[in-house]
């Protein structure tokens, strides 16, 4: 099946800092999502993003489909912003848009 | 609804009962998925429906666990003879169509004891 790495595992960062959060994933993919995942378990929708480039607010994200990665950019971050980002890659058969996850980064925002 | 709405958000099963785990999906999505989520791991897929078809169930980690969708909307997934390696927490996503965006419930935390 299709390998999903995230990196880095873990970042701390002082509010108000950037940080870019990276997917590569091993075989071509349908699509892509990213995720964040709050201290109470909640899957937020961040970008639905199978190639180009998304912004909204402080966040952006792009997808390079052809070189099988993708980066989430995180610019002045907040500590609402702690919790784990996760990437999702989706390959459609007949049993539909299968998602698989990687592990996760798991961010913390200190004030 | 305005989203995925799952119940019970918590359940503490003992070894060897039956639990039944319901999800109701954003209404007009013909997809549903259920994911598995272990402590400190990404989601793992458990099985898909397009409408009330079940067309993938390759996740589902043994003949104890069922799902079902029988009208095409609301979905249960029943875990029998509950052993401790099924405390997970159990999420359900839908999508508009089977390649569109998928979106999440806020899960049920079982902890089987």
């Amino acid at each position: 099946g299709i390998q999903v790495e995230q990196s880095p595992p873990d970042l701390i960062l002082q509010e108000g800092a950037n940080s870019t959060l990276r997917c590569n994933f091993s075989d071509s993919v349908n699509n892509l999502q990213w995720f964040h995942q709050n201290p109470w378990g909640q899957l937020i929708n961040l970008f639905y993003i199978p190639s180009g480039t998304k912004q909204n607010g402080r966040l952006s994200a792009t997808t390079v489909a052809t070189e099988r990665y993708s980066l989430l950019y995180i610019s002045s971050s907040q500590t609402t912003d702690s919790g784990v980002y996760f990437c999702a890659v989706g390959l459609i058969t007949g049993g539909g848009n299968k998602l698989t996850f990687g592990t996760g980064t798991q961010l913390k925002v200190e004030l | 609804g305005a989203g995925v709405s799952q119940s019970p958000r918590y359940k503490v099963a003992k070894r060897g009962q039956d639990v039944a785990l319901r999800c109701d999906p954003i209404s007009g999505h013909v997809s549903l998925f259920w994911y598995q989520q272990a402590l400190g791991q990404g989601p793992e897929f458990l099985t898909y429906f397009q409408n009330e078809a079940q067309l993938d169930k390759s996740g589902l980690p043994s003949d104890r666990f069922f799902a079902e969708r029988p009208e095409g909307s609301v979905s249960t997934l029943k875990i029998q003879r509950t052993q401790q390696e099924d405390s997970a927490v159990y999420l359900c996503a839908s999508s508009i169509d089977r390649d569109a965006e998928a979106f999440f419930g806020q899960g049920t935390r079982l902890t089987v004891v």
